[in-house]
Protein backbone atom coordinates (compact mmCIF):
# COMPACT_ATOMS: atom_id res chain seq x y z
CA UNK A 1 0.00 0.00 0.00
CA UNK A 2 1.55 3.26 -1.70
CA UNK A 3 -0.59 5.44 1.15
CA UNK A 4 -1.92 7.52 -2.04
CA UNK A 5 -5.77 6.15 -2.56
CA UNK A 6 -8.08 7.08 -5.51
CA UNK A 7 -11.52 6.95 -6.18
CA UNK A 8 -13.68 5.43 -7.53
CA UNK A 9 -11.64 2.28 -8.81
CA UNK A 10 -13.77 1.82 -12.01
CA UNK A 11 -16.06 4.91 -13.72
CA UNK A 12 -17.95 3.42 -17.11
CA UNK A 13 -19.51 6.42 -18.85
CA UNK A 14 -20.93 7.36 -21.91
CA UNK A 15 -19.53 9.54 -24.64
CA UNK A 16 -20.29 13.57 -23.40
CA UNK A 17 -20.75 12.75 -20.06
CA UNK A 18 -18.41 14.65 -17.50
CA UNK A 19 -16.70 12.72 -14.81
CA UNK A 20 -14.63 14.15 -11.42
CA UNK A 21 -11.63 11.27 -10.37
CA UNK A 22 -9.91 12.36 -6.81
CA UNK A 23 -6.75 11.21 -5.27
CA UNK A 24 -5.72 11.57 -1.77
CA UNK A 25 -1.89 11.99 -1.54
CA UNK A 26 0.39 10.34 0.88
CA UNK A 27 0.37 12.24 4.51
CA UNK A 28 3.13 14.61 4.48
CA UNK A 29 3.31 15.15 0.76
CA UNK A 30 2.65 18.36 -0.84
CA UNK A 31 3.31 17.41 -4.81
CA UNK A 32 0.25 15.56 -6.44
CA UNK A 33 0.69 14.28 -9.90
CA UNK A 34 -1.22 12.91 -12.70
CA UNK A 35 -0.60 10.47 -15.14
CA UNK A 36 -3.06 7.97 -18.33
CA UNK A 37 -1.66 5.29 -19.10
CA UNK A 38 -3.04 3.63 -22.39
CA UNK A 39 -2.39 1.51 -25.02
CA UNK A 40 -1.25 3.43 -27.68
CA UNK A 41 -0.02 6.46 -25.71
CA UNK A 42 1.21 4.31 -22.92
CA UNK A 43 2.46 6.19 -19.40
CA UNK A 44 1.78 10.00 -20.31
CA UNK A 45 2.04 12.53 -18.00
CA UNK A 46 -0.73 14.70 -17.61
CA UNK A 47 -0.31 17.56 -14.47
CA UNK A 48 1.16 18.17 -11.59
CA UNK A 49 0.24 20.51 -8.29
CA UNK A 50 2.59 21.52 -5.78
CA UNK A 51 1.05 22.97 -2.27
CA UNK A 52 -2.21 24.33 -3.97
CA UNK A 53 -0.40 25.43 -7.36
CA UNK A 54 -0.52 24.12 -11.25
CA UNK A 55 3.21 23.83 -11.14
CA UNK A 56 3.59 21.84 -14.57
CA UNK A 57 1.02 20.74 -17.54
CA UNK A 58 2.23 17.85 -19.93
CA UNK A 59 0.08 16.10 -22.33
CA UNK A 60 -3.36 17.47 -20.90
CA UNK A 61 -5.98 18.32 -23.22
CA UNK A 62 -7.99 21.61 -23.07
CA UNK A 63 -11.69 19.39 -21.85
CA UNK A 64 -9.55 17.86 -18.84
CA UNK A 65 -8.67 20.29 -15.80
CA UNK A 66 -7.54 19.53 -12.01
CA UNK A 67 -7.02 21.45 -8.73
CA UNK A 68 -5.40 20.10 -5.76
CA UNK A 69 -7.47 21.67 -2.48
CA UNK A 70 -6.24 23.21 0.63
CA UNK A 71 -6.31 19.70 2.15
CA UNK A 72 -3.99 18.63 -0.70
CA UNK A 73 -5.97 16.10 -2.46
CA UNK A 74 -6.52 16.52 -6.02
CA UNK A 75 -9.54 16.49 -8.31
CA UNK A 76 -9.30 15.30 -11.91
CA UNK A 77 -12.10 16.40 -14.15
CA UNK A 78 -12.68 15.03 -17.69
CA UNK A 79 -15.63 16.53 -19.87
CA UNK A 80 -16.99 15.96 -23.08
CA UNK A 81 -15.83 12.48 -22.88
CA UNK A 82 -14.69 10.67 -25.85
CA UNK A 83 -14.47 6.66 -26.83
CA UNK A 84 -10.20 7.61 -26.60
CA UNK A 85 -10.26 8.73 -23.24
CA UNK A 86 -10.93 5.49 -22.09
CA UNK A 87 -7.64 4.92 -20.14
CA UNK A 88 -6.56 3.89 -16.55
CA UNK A 89 -5.86 7.12 -14.49
CA UNK A 90 -2.87 7.07 -11.83
CA UNK A 91 -2.31 9.69 -9.27
CA UNK A 92 1.00 9.83 -7.48
CA UNK A 93 2.11 11.99 -4.33
CA UNK A 94 5.79 13.29 -3.53
CA UNK A 95 7.37 15.60 -0.69
CA UNK A 96 8.64 18.19 -2.87
CA UNK A 97 8.39 18.73 -6.70
CA UNK A 98 11.87 17.83 -7.43
CA UNK A 99 12.99 15.39 -9.57
CA UNK A 100 14.74 13.57 -6.86
CA UNK A 101 11.92 12.98 -5.17
CA UNK A 102 10.48 9.26 -5.25
CA UNK A 103 6.51 9.37 -6.76
CA UNK A 104 4.55 7.11 -4.98
CA UNK A 105 1.10 5.92 -7.02
CA UNK A 106 -2.22 5.13 -6.13
CA UNK A 107 -3.68 1.89 -7.78
CA UNK A 108 -5.45 4.17 -10.25
CA UNK A 109 -9.25 4.67 -11.59
CA UNK A 110 -10.53 2.75 -14.84
CA UNK A 111 -12.24 4.88 -17.12
CA UNK A 112 -14.59 3.00 -19.78
CA UNK A 113 -16.12 5.65 -22.12
CA UNK A 114 -19.09 3.48 -23.95
CA UNK B 1 12.73 16.19 -25.02
CA UNK B 2 13.73 14.26 -23.07
CA UNK B 3 12.70 10.18 -23.47
CA UNK B 4 13.30 6.84 -22.71
CA UNK B 5 12.94 3.61 -24.64
CA UNK B 6 13.20 0.25 -22.96
CA UNK B 7 13.47 -3.08 -24.62
CA UNK B 8 10.48 -4.39 -25.93
CA UNK B 9 8.57 -7.43 -24.09
CA UNK B 10 7.36 -9.98 -23.97
CA UNK B 11 10.45 -11.77 -21.65
CA UNK B 12 9.45 -15.33 -20.86
CA UNK B 13 12.03 -16.71 -18.56
CA UNK B 14 12.19 -19.83 -16.77
CA UNK B 15 12.63 -19.53 -12.94
CA UNK B 16 16.26 -19.14 -11.69
CA UNK B 17 17.09 -17.20 -15.20
CA UNK B 18 19.16 -14.03 -15.73
CA UNK B 19 17.12 -11.14 -16.30
CA UNK B 20 18.70 -8.06 -18.29
CA UNK B 21 15.52 -5.16 -19.44
CA UNK B 22 17.40 -2.38 -21.41
CA UNK B 23 16.78 0.85 -21.07
CA UNK B 24 18.54 4.23 -22.50
CA UNK B 25 17.56 7.74 -22.35
CA UNK B 26 17.71 10.78 -24.04
CA UNK B 27 17.77 14.08 -21.70
CA UNK B 28 18.82 17.72 -21.74
CA UNK B 29 19.53 18.04 -17.86
CA UNK B 30 20.70 15.54 -15.63
CA UNK B 31 17.72 13.27 -14.91
CA UNK B 32 17.14 10.90 -12.04
CA UNK B 33 16.51 7.36 -13.48
CA UNK B 34 13.79 4.75 -11.89
CA UNK B 35 12.20 1.64 -12.42
CA UNK B 36 8.91 0.81 -11.67
CA UNK B 37 6.95 -1.79 -11.56
CA UNK B 38 3.41 -2.75 -12.08
CA UNK B 39 1.52 -5.98 -10.83
CA UNK B 40 -1.64 -7.02 -12.38
CA UNK B 41 -4.55 -4.82 -11.11
CA UNK B 42 -2.45 -2.79 -9.12
CA UNK B 43 -0.54 0.84 -9.43
CA UNK B 44 3.16 1.63 -10.27
CA UNK B 45 5.68 0.69 -7.55
CA UNK B 46 9.31 2.22 -7.31
CA UNK B 47 11.27 -0.94 -7.76
CA UNK B 48 14.71 1.54 -7.87
CA UNK B 49 16.35 5.01 -8.82
CA UNK B 50 19.84 6.44 -9.15
CA UNK B 51 20.29 10.28 -9.22
CA UNK B 52 23.78 10.93 -10.39
CA UNK B 53 26.05 9.14 -12.60
CA UNK B 54 27.77 5.89 -11.50
CA UNK B 55 25.13 5.64 -8.83
CA UNK B 56 23.85 1.91 -8.71
CA UNK B 57 19.95 1.05 -7.41
CA UNK B 58 19.21 -1.97 -5.91
CA UNK B 59 16.55 -3.55 -4.62
CA UNK B 60 14.91 -6.93 -3.92
CA UNK B 61 17.78 -8.39 -6.16
CA UNK B 62 17.75 -5.90 -8.72
CA UNK B 63 19.84 -3.97 -9.49
CA UNK B 64 20.70 -0.93 -12.29
CA UNK B 65 23.97 1.54 -12.63
CA UNK B 66 22.98 5.16 -14.30
CA UNK B 67 25.59 5.01 -16.87
CA UNK B 68 25.92 8.54 -18.98
CA UNK B 69 28.48 7.89 -20.77
CA UNK B 70 26.26 5.16 -22.66
CA UNK B 71 22.48 7.05 -21.91
CA UNK B 72 21.40 3.66 -19.68
CA UNK B 73 20.26 2.53 -17.20
CA UNK B 74 19.77 -1.45 -17.80
CA UNK B 75 17.44 -3.77 -15.17
CA UNK B 76 19.28 -6.80 -14.18
CA UNK B 77 18.38 -9.43 -11.94
CA UNK B 78 20.43 -12.84 -11.44
CA UNK B 79 17.90 -15.30 -10.30
CA UNK B 80 14.11 -14.53 -11.17
CA UNK B 81 11.26 -15.63 -9.44
CA UNK B 82 7.66 -16.47 -10.73
CA UNK B 83 6.47 -13.81 -8.32
CA UNK B 84 8.67 -11.21 -10.38
CA UNK B 85 6.11 -11.86 -13.38
CA UNK B 86 4.84 -8.06 -13.79
CA UNK B 87 5.37 -5.23 -16.44
CA UNK B 88 8.11 -3.35 -15.49
CA UNK B 89 8.68 0.98 -16.48
CA UNK B 90 12.06 2.88 -16.82
CA UNK B 91 11.76 6.76 -16.45
CA UNK B 92 13.10 9.57 -16.06
CA UNK B 93 13.02 12.75 -14.58
CA UNK B 94 15.04 15.89 -15.21
CA UNK B 95 16.64 17.22 -12.08
CA UNK B 96 17.70 20.74 -13.75
CA UNK B 97 14.14 22.05 -12.96
CA UNK B 98 11.92 22.24 -9.93
CA UNK B 99 9.66 19.78 -12.17
CA UNK B 100 9.38 16.44 -10.95
CA UNK B 101 7.67 14.87 -14.03
CA UNK B 102 7.96 11.18 -14.98
CA UNK B 103 9.03 10.48 -18.75
CA UNK B 104 8.06 6.22 -18.81
CA UNK B 105 9.24 3.90 -21.38
CA UNK B 106 6.36 1.82 -22.59
CA UNK B 107 7.41 -0.72 -20.47
CA UNK B 108 8.37 -4.53 -20.60
CA UNK B 109 6.35 -7.75 -19.62
CA UNK B 110 8.14 -10.42 -17.95
CA UNK B 111 7.04 -13.73 -17.24
CA UNK B 112 8.39 -16.31 -15.19
CA UNK B 113 7.83 -20.06 -15.35
CA UNK B 114 7.81 -22.36 -12.34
Amino acid sequence: DSGVTQTPKHLITATGQRVTLRCSPRSGDLSVYWYQQSLDQGLQFLIQYYNGEERAKGNILERFSAQQFPDLHSELNLSSLELGDSALYFCASSVGSLGTDTQYFGPGTRLTVL
Amino acid sequence: GDSVTQMEGPVTLSEEAFLTINCTYTATGYPSLFWYVQYPGEGLQLLLKATKADDKGSNKGFEATYRKETTSFHLEKGSVQVSDSAVYFCALSDTGSTLGRLYFGRGTQLTVWP
